[in-house]
């Protein structure tokens, strides 16, 4: 176990629906992440948090909001989702943003 | 921004033999240099890095190779055994605050035996 946990780890949901995704650290690190890991693509970080506050937004298109209410919780609201954005979702953690990152398992998400 | 290049995509090896991955980054201010093992049903796990003032790190079968001139570096596992088949991401990080790691596309190496 690396200290970062996700829930759930498995989603299904249509395109109507409103799910939200939890990351939780148990490392005591202030940055944390969102990442999108779709079949034959590299990794794309969608959102950085230092200390809470949103320091990278890469993009993301809004059906994604995310929320960190303190360093140890980062969520990923999702709404309106396309069956392209079915994917694996990873969280990770550092020490600060250019320290070594610890993964979460990720949910795997299926847009129907 | 950074761009990371990885090869090869699969890569197969016989027990015992040693693999190399290899990895080609555009940005000369990046300086931190992460290698990814990822299982599957997993997330991906740090198994080495190395940082730009190191030209070479080792843990056990597992090494990395940095050439800053060059702008590349390499994971070598020796002996390899079965359970170090998986994904291995290469990935890259600028020292600037918020700067997040730029992975490569992965390799997935298979081991038989």
């Amino acid at each position: 176990e690396t200290g970062v946990t996700q829930t759930p780890r498995h989603l299904v949901m249509g395109m109507t629906n409103k799910k939200s995704l939890k990351c939780e650290q148990h490392l005591g690190h202030n940055a944390m992440y969102w990442y999108k890991q779709s079949a034959k693509k590299p990794l794309e970080l969608m959102f950085v948090y230092n200390f809470k506050e949103q320091t990278e937004n890469n993009s993301v298109p809004s059906r994604f909001s995310p929320e960190c209410p303190n360093s140890s919780h980062l969520f990923l609201h999702l709404h309106t989702l396309q069956p392209e954005d079915s994917a694996l979702y990873l969280c990770a953690s550092s020490q600060g943003g250019l320290e070594t990152q610890y993964f979460g398992p990720g949910t795997r998400l299926l847009v129907l | 921004g950074e761009n990371v290049e990885q090869h090869p995509s699969t890569l197969s090896v016989q027990e015992g033999d040693s693999a190399v991955i290899k990895c080609t980054y555009s940005d000369s201010a990046s300086n931190y240099f992460p290698w990814y093992k990822q299982e599957l049903g997993k997330g991906p796990q740090l198994i080495i890095d190395i940082r730009s003032n190191v030209g070479e790190k080792k843990d056990q079968r597992i090494a990395v190779t940095l050439n800053k001139t060059a702008k590349h570096f390499s994971l070598h596992i020796t002996e390899t055994q079965p359970e170090d088949s998986a994904v291995y991401f290469c990935a890259a990080s600028g020292f600037q605050a918020g700067t997040a790691l730029i992975f490569g596309k992965g390799t997935t190496l298979s081991v038989s035996s």
